[in-house]
């Protein structure tokens, strides 16, 4: 069966310390892969997507950047944090061509302080 | 901005009533999902529906779809305090790779 790994759960960094947010997804081949961002009490929006490695497209201009390095790995990073990159940040991947049903990852809890 | 817009943002129940919740949308859309969060956890799909259909059931869900109102409801009957979580609406707006979230309903049922 498939599973999605993200790590940390938590993180508290300084404003201006970089990030780097792992995810990986056992299981499966070839996945396309997302990372999104959830502010308290607002809905996802989605950050980057990957349909293959080292193929990244970006939803929104930000200090954020992602990386596909293998197949199953997706990274999202940021060289200087700001406050406003606080939030929830969610990693899912779904089969293939077409929007089927995306599979999420626990999360990872980021506060900038 | 949105493609999906959840209504009500926030509905609170008891036990063994029914849930309705409603999502509406602004482009044309080859499916419409939706998805559960419990709070602080990732979400989980719950159905999909394509744009020729109509209705779906599974389980206490049941969904419809409107595409002449670009609207979708889900249905949860006699709904149980474990239902408890947000729900948000999904479309793909005609994209072959991304789907764009609304804000959610917050659901409470309680005991």
């Amino acid at each position: 069966s498939q599973t999605i790994h993200q790590w940390p759960a938590t993180l508290v960094q300084p404003v201006g310390s970089p990030l780097s947010l792992e995810c990986t997804v056992e299981g499966t081949s070839n996945p396309n892969l997302y990372w999104y961002r959830q502010a308290a009490g607002r809905g996802l929006q989605l950050l980057f997507y990957s349909v293959g490695i080292g193929q990244i497209s970006s939803e929104v201009p930000q200090n954020l950047s992602a990386s596909r390095p293998q197949d199953r790995q997706f990274i999202l990073s940021s060289k200087k944090l700001l406050l406003s990159d606080s939030g929830f940040y969610l990693c899912a991947w779904t089969t293939g061509q077409g929007v089927y049903e995306q599979y999420f990852g626990p999360g990872t809890r980021l506060t900038v302080t | 901005s949105q493609q999906g817009e959840e209504d009500p943002q926030a509905l609170s129940i008891q036990e063994g009533e029914n849930a309705t919740m409603n999502c509406s949308y602004k482009t044309s859309i080859n499916n419409l999902q939706w998805y559960r969060q419990n709070s602080g956890r990732g979400l989980v799909h719950l159905i999909l529906i394509r744009s020729n259909e109509r209705e779906k059931h599974s389980g206490r869900l049941r969904v419809t779809l409107d595409t002449s109102k670009k609207s979708s409801s889900l249905l949860i009957t006699a709904s149980r305090a474990a239902d408890t979580a947000s729900y948000f609406c999904a479309t793909d707006g005609g994209s072959n790779y991304k789907l764009t979230f609304g804000k959610g309903t917050l659901l409470t049922v309680n005991p």
